[in-house]
């Protein structure tokens, strides 16, 4: 199984770059998967990453190290709106799908 | 295009009692996927179904059990409750392709209450 380590809470200012991180530990690694969920709201897709290297998506973007078990979701700009929790999420090689998520960092944007 | 759906937005049971959770996939979604999500954690993979048969299991307990209809609509059983069932349950829609990107798109959830 996967071990997926990323900070518990960060802050940031409004218009200021943010880096939250993640790194994971299996045994087959199959894909790696950002979500943002507001409070009390479903996660929402915002990258994935199977191939090293950065992707970039609009203000967002992902980065992954496989040799390293790393990757970090960048965000710029940052929007009020931005305040949320970023999920990290790790598929496993081996016929199952399913990938597994960690427990989130939750960002706070303030003015 | 309807996204996922899932019904009741809200419940409150008591612990021993049963609870039925609904969920209707994205349309052209075959694949249905059920997450527990307890107050600050990430979603933890309950069970998967496609083609009406329960693929993949996560680490649960068989109080859980749940169904998929012909039109690819789920339920999720929860039976026998315990105060720790308390959590946001989530529905995620997919396409069966397997590897890939094979995005997975979340229900708004239901949150379940066990006094």
């Amino acid at each position: 199984g996967q071990n997926i380590d990323q900070p518990t809470e960060m802050t940031a200012t409004e218009g200021a770059i943010v880096q939250i991180n993640c790194t994971y530990q299996t045994s087959g690694f199959n894909g790696l998967f950002w979500y943002q969920q507001h409070a009390g709201e479903a996660p929402t897709f915002l990258s994935y990453n199977v191939l090293d290297g950065l992707e970039e998506k609009g203000r967002f973007s992902s980065f992954l190290s496989r040799s390293k078990g790393y990757s970090y979701l960048l965000l710029k700009e940052l929007q009020m709106k931005d305040s949320a929790s970023y999920l990290c999420a790790v598929r496993e090689e081996g016929g199952s799908y399913i990938p597994t998520f960690g427990r989130g960092t939750s960002l706070i944007v303030h003015p | 295009d309807a996204g996922v759906t899932q019904s009741p937005t809200h419940l409150i049971k008591t612990r021993g009692q049963q609870v039925t959770l609904r969920c209707s996939p994205k349309s052209g979604h075959d694949t249905v996927s059920w997450y527990q999500q307890a107050l600050g954690q990430g979603p933890q993979f309950i069970f998967q179904y496609y083609e009406e048969e329960e693929r993949q299991r996560g680490n649960f307990p068989d109080r859980f059990s749940g169904h998929q209809f012909p039109n690819y609509s789920s339920e999720l059983n929860v039976n026998a409750l315990l105060l720790g069932d308390s959590a946001l349950y989530l529905c995620a829609s997919s396409l069966f392709v397997g590897t890939g990107l094979n995005e997975q798109f979340f229900g708004p959830g239901t949150r379940l209450t066990v006094l």
